[in-house]
């Protein structure tokens, strides 16, 4: 059963336009949600990760929204750059009897910036 | 960067070979992970480690073993490789168990079993 899900497996938008990945999760002990980027043949790198008691952490053109109730995040990139080109993944931990030191993952949404 | 050397990078063997996967850190971290990235599949966490000696099970652990003798070493092992365990194998790391802590990976070792 998949904990993390990104329903999406792609995505195309425009350079200079707004793009919003999306991220759906079952668990209701997840507490820690994240979003990493990868760049073919490079390992993922952590890009914007929120706690469960916020609902919106930003840094610089990132920004993730947290809807708890519905289990629910997004993460919103304004404006979207070329360079912005990569697979993103959602991922969360569960933070519960010590058990959140390994990350769940989602299978991935391919992020395409056209100029 | 995080220091994290993955060795070797790329990796060509025949079936029902010993393969072994090496993760080096130098960030002195509690926590170091192995993880698969397949098409269609994402990241899979097949074993991670909380300390030396002690390590557990991820979600896709069968027909892997792993060991952690030091801090900064992380091992591991497809006893008898299988066209299945083509893949790239990632080792990630982090400094703790605490909330908001986020892990930190290498760049990956690509294995094809054939």
């Amino acid at each position: 059963d998949q904990q993390v899900k990104q329903n999406s497996p792609s995505l195309s938008v425009q350079e200079g336009r707004i793009s919003i990945l999306n991220c759906d999760y079952t668990n209701s002990m997840f507490d820690y949600f994240l979003w990493y980027k990868k760049y073919p043949a490079e390992g993922p790198t952590f890009l914007i990760s929120i706690s469960s008691i916020k609902d919106k952490n930003e840094d610089g053109r990132f920004t993730v929204f947290l809807n708890k109730s519905a289990k629910h995040l997004s993460l919103h990139i304004v404006p979207s750059q070329p360079g912005d080109s990569a697979v993103y993944f959602c991922a969360a931990s569960d933070g519960s009897g010590g058990s959140n030191y390994k990350l769940t993952f989602g299978k991935g949404t391919l992020l395409t910036v056209n100029p | 960067d995080a220091g994290i050397t993955q060795s070797p990078r790329h990796k060509v063997t025949e079936t029902g070979t010993p393969v072994t996967l090496r993760c080096h850190q130098t960030e002195n971290h509690r926590y170091m992970y192995w993880y698969r990235q397949d098409p269609g599949h994402g990241l899979r966490l097949i074993h991670y480690s909380y300390g030396v000696k002690d390590t557990d099970k991820g979600e896709v652990s069968d027909g892997y073993s792993v060991s952690r003798s030091k801090t900064e070493d992380f091992l591991l092992t497809l006893e008898s490789a299988t066209s299945s365990q083509t893949s790239v194998y990632f080792c990630a790391i982090s400094r703790n168990r605490d909330t908001n802590t986020e892990a930190f990976f290498g760049q990956g070792t690509r294995l094809t079993v054939v």
